[in-house]
């Protein structure tokens, strides 16, 4: 089975300034990417994915991603955050040989303050 | 209206009780999936079922069991449920047609509180 490890459960950050949110997860085979947002009281939507090609994904809401193989990581940018970008990101994973199972981090929480 | 539709959105229940949540999506995919979130857990996999006739255990199944009544509707229940039980549960859907993408469509939750 997949492991994703989200190393900060939360981040605090001003508005305007830069964040980075990590992801690391194990895998001796090849997997998709993604990460999903959760406003408060709702569902997880879609931010971006990784499936092939460029490393450099770029997703909704000015935030970007880049798939590392060699460490595993596929880290969540944005270079200036805004007020109603607070909300939790959740990195998931799946199999490229077994699509339809997926494996998510345990979230992490960004907390942008005025 | 949402594409994936949770009822009840809310549930507060007594230990013991038999407690049915329910799923119906109008995307038309044909794969559906019962997570729990737990604060600082993320989202484990209770049931997955990937047509109507394919009912498969996720990570977490034991205390749970669930239903395909057709390929728009999938309800999971808890025949006798416990206070550790509590959570927030999520169904989302994905479609196998069209090839990989993998993007899984989320309901907004049903959270149950179970004393």
């Amino acid at each position: 089975a997949q492991s994703v490890t989200q190393l900060d459960s939360q981040v605090p950050v001003f508005e305007e300034a830069p964040v980075e949110l990590r992801c690391n997860y194990s895998s001796s085979v090849s997997v998709y990417l993604f990460w999903y947002v959760q406003y408060p009281n709702q569902g997880l939507q879609l931010l971006l994915k990784y499936l092939s090609g460029s490393t450099l994904v770029k997703g909704i809401n000015g935030f970007e991603a880049e798939f590392n193989k060699s460490q595993t990581s596929f880290h969540l940018r944005k270079p200036s955050v805004h007020i109603s970008d607070t909300a939790e990101y959740f990195c998931a994973v799946s199999e490229k040989n077994n699509f339809n199972k997926f494996y998510f981090g345990s979230g992490t929480k960004l907390n942008v303050k005025p | 209206d949402a594409d994936v539709t949770q009822t009840p959105r809310n549930r507060i229940t007594k230990t013991g009780k038999r407690i049915m949540l329910e799923c119906s999506q109008t995307k038309g995919h044909d794969r559906m999936y019962w997570y729990r979130q737990d604060p600082g857990l993320g989202l484990q996999l209770i049931y997955y079922s990937f047509d109507v006739k394919d009912i498969n255990k996720g990570e977490i199944s034991d205390g749970y069991s669930v239903s395909r009544q057709a390929q728009a509707k999938f309800s999971l229940s808890l025949e006798s449920a416990i206070p550790n039980q509590t959570a927030l549960y999520f169904c989302a859907t994905s479609d196998s047609s069209g090839g990989v993408t993998g993007e899984l469509f989320f309901g907004e939750g049903s959270r149950l509180t179970v004393l």
